[in-house]
């Protein structure tokens, strides 16, 4: 069991590009979840998959914002048009699909976003 | 909806000193309920959980019960360390199937 991996780490980038990040959750772990944290907040809640089917994304999951997970296994954040208010980190976590609120849910290192 | 309420920090404290940092819930039905920790320019880590009413979960020193008729589940430890210091989140998980977490709690502990 390696841990939920999440890459880039860091990504510096200009208004306007376009970003990807990418998250390898826990093997057999079919529930992957997208949150994003800015500097004092918790998390908050983007968007969740049940193997590659996506079931459920946050009103704050603009059309810019799009999530796959095309195989059921690693999944993609990709920001589009990027502006300094996507400035974020972006947590992937994953966990056993449900059937009891208590499976726990692990999270990655996150993936520090800045726009300049 | 369902919704945590985490105290304010910063929250100051000398080595050894005890610790209490509260978290109330609201939510429908039955929630699970966690406690996640997170130091400087990390993820979150997993610290504690309890799925079901007068349970109590504990790791590392720290404890905290689900108390059901009090909507709460308070952070406790009985004397903390510096290699404490960091940001304590609380969070539900309930019919949602998602986590839902309190604001977080800055924790400094000073030798």
């Amino acid at each position: 069991d390696t841990g939920v991996s999440q890459n880039p780490r860091h990504k510096i980038t200009k208004r306007g590009q376009n970003v990807t990040f990418r998250c390898d959750p826990i093997s057999e772990h079919n529930r992957l979840y997208w949150y994003r944290q800015t500097l004092g907040q918790g998390p908050e809640f983007l968007t969740y998959f049940q193997n590659e089917a996506q079931l459920e994304k946050s009103r704050l999951l603009s059309d810019r914002f799009s999530a796959e997970r095309p195989k059921g296994s690693f999944s993609t954040l990709e920001i589009q048009r990027t502006e300094q208010g996507d400035s974020a980190m972006y947590l992937c976590a994953s966990s056993l699909m449900a059937g009891a609120s208590g499976n726990t849910i692990y999270f990655g290192e996150g993936s520090w976003l800045t726009v300049v | 909806g369902d919704s945590v309420t985490q105290m304010e920090g910063p929250v100051t404290l000398s080595e050894e000193a005890f610790l209490t940092i509260n978290c109330t819930y609201t939510a429908t039905g039955y929630p699970s309920l966690f406690w996640y920790v997170q130091y400087p320019g990390e993820g979150l880590q997993l610290l504690l959980k309890a799925t079901k009413a007068d349970d109590k979960g504990s790791n590392k020193g720290f404890e905290a019960t689900y108390r059901k008729e009090t909507t709460s589940f308070h952070l406790e430890k009985g004397s903390v360390q510096v290699s404490d210091s960091a940001v304590y989140f609380c969070a539900l998980r309930g019919d949602t199937d998602k986590l839902i977490f309190g604001t977080g709690t800055r924790l400094q502990v000073f030798p």
